[in-house]
């Protein structure tokens, strides 16, 4: 089945440790993105792709790193996970950065203790 | 700053009609967007407003009035199905999409 595939879907980390949370996507689009979501405030950006090799800052990114190597693949790291960052991270794709539909994968349920 | 307002939480019955409001102010505004979020799970797309206007899906409906910096999200025959959260969201002149915080909309029987 086409889609996003995100994992883990819930993680437990002590702060100071580091993460990768990893995103695959099969529907070989350009586009993808990392938000967080939490209670009361809406989704935001972390950081995006345009297209594979290319990576660019979005609302939040402090604390977070990405990659894209190749148009499947876009792993998000916490290099040293502190408490602020327990959240719902998802990862989306689009077929181009002006699409009008993003999809998104089931989540990832992140607590840093 | 850019900012995107909508109702915390509405409550409806079965069988009935609600709107959920929202309104925008964006740096830059190409095209706005609904989605449903249930709970525990991804959002899913629903529809899309560049131009003035309503756009009709089936038993969902959404209003755009960019003079206004307005939207509104219309669900007809309410299902229980329909409880969720439906979030708004704005693509600003960086195409990217800026969110508000999500109604949740609760149906009662």
């Amino acid at each position: 089945i086409a889609g996003i595939t995100q994992a883990p879907t819930s993680q437990i980390l002590a702060a100071g440790r580091r993460m990768t949370l990893r995103c695959t996507q099969d529907m070989r689009h350009n586009a993808m993105y990392w938000y967080r979501q939490d209670l009361g405030l809406g989704l935001r950006l972390i950081h995006y792709s345009n297209t594979a090799g290319t990576t660019g800052k979005g609302e939040v990114p402090d604390g977070y790193s990405v990659s894209r190597a190749n148009t499947d693949d876009f792993p998000l790291t916490l290099a040293s996970a502190v408490p602020s960052q327990t959240s719902v991270y998802f990862c989306a794709s689009s077929e181009s950065s002006d699409s009008v539909i993003q999809y998104f994968g089931a989540g990832t349920r992140l607590s840093v203790l | 700053g850019q900012n995107i307002d909508q109702p915390t939480e509405m409550t409806a019955t079965e069988g009935a009609i609600v709107q959920i409001n929202c309104t925008y102010q964006t740096s830059g505004f190409n095209g706005l967007f609904w989605y449903q979020q249930h709970a525990g799970e991804a959002p899913t797309f629903l529809s899309y407003n560049v131009l003035d206007g309503l756009e009709e899906k089936g038993r969902f409906s959404s209003f755009l009035s960019r003079s206004k910096g307005y939207s509104y999200l219309l669900l007809k025959e309410l299902q229980m199905k329909d409880s969720a959260s439906y979030l708004c969201a704005v693509k600003d002149s960086n195409y990217q999409l800026i969110w508000g915080a999500g109604t949740k909309l609760i149906i009662k029987p």
